[in-house]
């Protein structure tokens, strides 16, 4: 069965703190892999990574994939209140299908 | 970047009643239409997959007479919840794609209550 695992599933650390959230996945037909931000309403869209080793970065928060072992972290740095939120996972298989995961619940105290 | 859109943002219906969501992929044409659910504190749960112009496919467990679901254009999918019942009250996202790759974003959800 399919399967995309997250962890941890919930967080809180203070602002200014770095975090790493990870995924792990086990699926068939892997195409790419992404990340999602999600607050009040539906997914935003983060990163998608299909090649292993190479780092995507947005301003605070980068992401790395290694298809060898089947994982993928996402880094922020330096937190800021507007970071919480929770963090999706998702492999996208061949068929345009994502799979994702139960998600990991960030939160960012002042 | 492309837009998907759903349309309403938010219904509050009566149990019994029937709802019908639309998703509609504003500046691409989307092949394929993915819906989802997701329950408080839950992940995505993926329902079904329409393709333009046939049958959808639905996830094991997904009552398919309950959740009809149409994909008659290719700009175009809507899910209609028949017979509503507070079980079925959640937040319900489309993700339109395409065969190109167009697959990373999701329509803004729609809030379904049913009382």
């Amino acid at each position: 069965e399919d399967k995309v695992v997250q962890s941890p599933l919930s967080l809180v650390v203070h602002e200014g703190d770095t975090v790493t959230l990870n995924c792990s996945y086990e699926v068939t037909n892997f195409r790419s892999l992404l990340w999602y931000k999600q607050e009040k309403k539906a997914p935003t869209f983060l990163f998608m990574l299909t090649s292993s080793g190479i780092e995507k970065k947005s301003g605070r928060l980068s992401s790395i994939l290694d298809k060898k072992e089947l994982f993928s972290i996402l880094n922020i740095t330096a937190t800021q209140t507007g970071d919480s939120a929770i963090y999706l996972c998702a492999v996208l298989q061949g068929a345009q299908k994502l799979v994702f995961g139960q998600g990991t619940r960030l939160t960012i105290n002042p | 970047g492309a837009v998907v859109s759903q349309h309403p943002s938010w219904v509050i219906c009566k149990s019994g009643t029937s709802v019908k969501i639309e998703c509609r992929s504003l500046d691409f044409q989307a092949t394929t239409m993915f819906w989802y659910r997701q329950f408080p504190k839950q992940s995505l749960m993926l329902m079904a997959t329409s393709n333009e112009g046939s049958k959808a496919t639905y996830e094991q467990g997904v009552e398919k007479d309950k959740f009809l679901i149409n994909h008659a254009s290719l700009t175009l999918s809507t899910l209609t919840v028949t017979s509503a019942h507070p079980e079925d009250s959640s937040f319900y996202i489309c993700r339109a794609g395409t065969g190109g790759g167009e697959t990373q974003y999701f329509g803004p959800g729609t809030r379904l209550l049913v009382l």
